[in-house]
């Protein structure tokens, strides 16, 4: 299996902030990489795809990058609503696996 | 505005079969290229997939669960279903329906999930 590994595994940040998330995959996998973002209770909600393609109506703060082993997801000016867990997740071979997730706080 | 929604029982005995079912409304389940996917999530932890299925009946599984699922479709009722045989308190989780789009080659429609608790 591919295994994908999030770093942080939590982060403490202010409304404005700019807040990057990083995912690395155990080998390559190409541009097969998506960013859910979840709440509490809630479902996963698919953000970016491709590894840098915005999901239709999701703001344009956040973005995402890489390909092969390292991307990252980048919200530019954190809003209040985007205090949540975020997962990366690839693809490119069977099964598909998901990051451990960061949780992203409000300091 | 394509919707999922899973049902079944939300305790299973220890041994015994789960079964899960997914509506999906809002479109035909065999429009359009996608898999129709099972996802769960334990409390607190992370997402693990589970398996999908083509319309045309093709299936993929993960292997660490190959030998107890089995993932089913209903194209005249627009549902798709899970079956994990043999289960254990390990399989106690919040359990998701989703969406692959090839195109995307990945989840863009979720379940709102569904708890289903191990226990005798």
């Amino acid at each position: 299996d591919v295994q994908m590994t999030q770093s942080p595994s939590s982060v403490s940040a202010s409304v404005g902030d700019r807040v990057t998330i990083t995912c690395r995959a155990s080998q390559g996998i190409s541009s097969w990489l998506a960013w859910f973002q979840q709440k509490p209770g809630k479902a996963p909600k698919l953000l970016i795809y491709d590894a840098s393609s915005l999901q239709s109506g999701v703001p344009s703060r956040f973005s995402g990058s890489g390909s092969g082993t390292d991307f990252t997801l980048t919200i530019s000016s954190l809003q209040p609503e985007d205090f949540a867990t975020y997962y990366c997740q690839q693809s490119s071979s069977f099964p598909v696996t998901f990051g451990q997730g960061t949780r992203l706080e409000m300091k | 505005q394509v919707q999922l929604q899973e049902s079944g029982p939300g305790l299973v005995k220890p041994s015994q079969t789960l079964s899960l079912t997914c509506t999906v409304s809002g479109g035909s389940i065999t429009s359009g290229s996608y898999f129709w996917t099972w996802i769960r999530q334990p409390a607190g932890k992370g997402l693990e997939w589970i398996g999908r299925i083509y319309t045309s009946g093709d299936t993929n599984y993960n292997p660490s669960l190959k030998s107890r699922v089995t993932i089913s479709v209903d194209t005249s009722k627009n549902q798709f279903s899970l079956r994990l045989s043999s289960v254990t308190a390990a399989d106690t989780a919040v359990y998701y329906c989703a969406r692959e789009s090839v195109e995307m080659a990945t989840h863009d429609y979720w379940g709102q999930g569904t708890l289903v608790t191990v226990s005798s």
